[in-house]
């Protein structure tokens, strides 16, 4: 069974700074699909940024960025110029490729400080 | 627009009561899931389906059944409700596609007193 870790609880960053949220995880599988959720207070999920463990090249999407390191089983999450609405719980997840079942990480609250 | 829509958004119950969660999606998606989210825990998956009366249990399946009988809905049905039940619930959908994105609904947070 896959098993996803991320070992920041909470986090906290300074408007306009950048920081970054730690995921490593473990499977013996090849093919699988990395993301990460991110969770306001309205409890709503909302995907930020997806890989595919068979590229190389780290995905991005505007802000966000994640630096993908297959051998390690490392995904971590780059939030740049960060604003006040990226204040919310995030997710790390792992997606075994044609299972459709994400195994989640516990977490990480982040708070961005004015 | 389609969307994934969860009902009641919060209900309190009593021990040992019966309740149904109600999950509803107009994706027209084959995948339908139940989590449950609780702090230090993340989210972990309770039952799966990936088609119309075919059922699967997740991780943390025991007191919980679910039951498949259109593409579109997947009730969550708590057998006799327990304080360690307490929690927040969601359903999602995703496509029958390798990598195919899940959606979540808005979840449902229910106190079992």
């Amino acid at each position: 069974a896959q098993t996803v870790t991320q070992s920041q609880p909470e986090m906290s960053v300074q408007e306009a700074e950048t920081v970054t949220l730690s995921c490593t995880y473990d499977t013996s599988e090849s093919n699988y699909y990395l993301f990460w959720y991110k969770q306001p207070p309205s409890r709503q999920m909302i995907l930020v940024i997806r890989q595919e463990a068979y590229k190389q090249q780290n995905a991005t999407e505007n802000r966000f960025s994640v630096n993908f390191q297959k051998a390690a089983k490392s995904f971590s999450l780059k939030i740049s110029d960060s604003q006040l609405g990226d204040t919310a719980m995030y997710f790390c997840a792992f997606l075994e490729a044609g299972s459709y079942q994400l195994t989640f990480g516990k977490g990480t609250k982040l708070s961005v400080i004015p | 627009d389609a969307e994934i829509t969860q009902s009641p958004r919060h209900k309190i119950t009593e021990t040992g009561r019966q309740v149904t969660l109600a999950c509803h999606q107009t994706w027209n998606h084959n995948n339908m899931f139940w989590y449950r989210q609780d702090l230090g825990h993340g989210l972990r998956l309770i039952h799966y389906s990936y088609g119309v009366h075919d059922t699967n249990k997740g991780e943390v399946s025991d007191g919980y059944s679910v039951s498949r009988s259109n593409t579109e809905d997947l009730p969550l049905t708590l057998e006799s409700a327990a304080s360690s039940q307490t929690s927040v619930y969601f359903c999602a959908s995703s496509e029958t596609t390798i990598s195919s994105e899940a959606f979540f609904g808005q979840g449902t947070r229910l106190t079992v007193v």
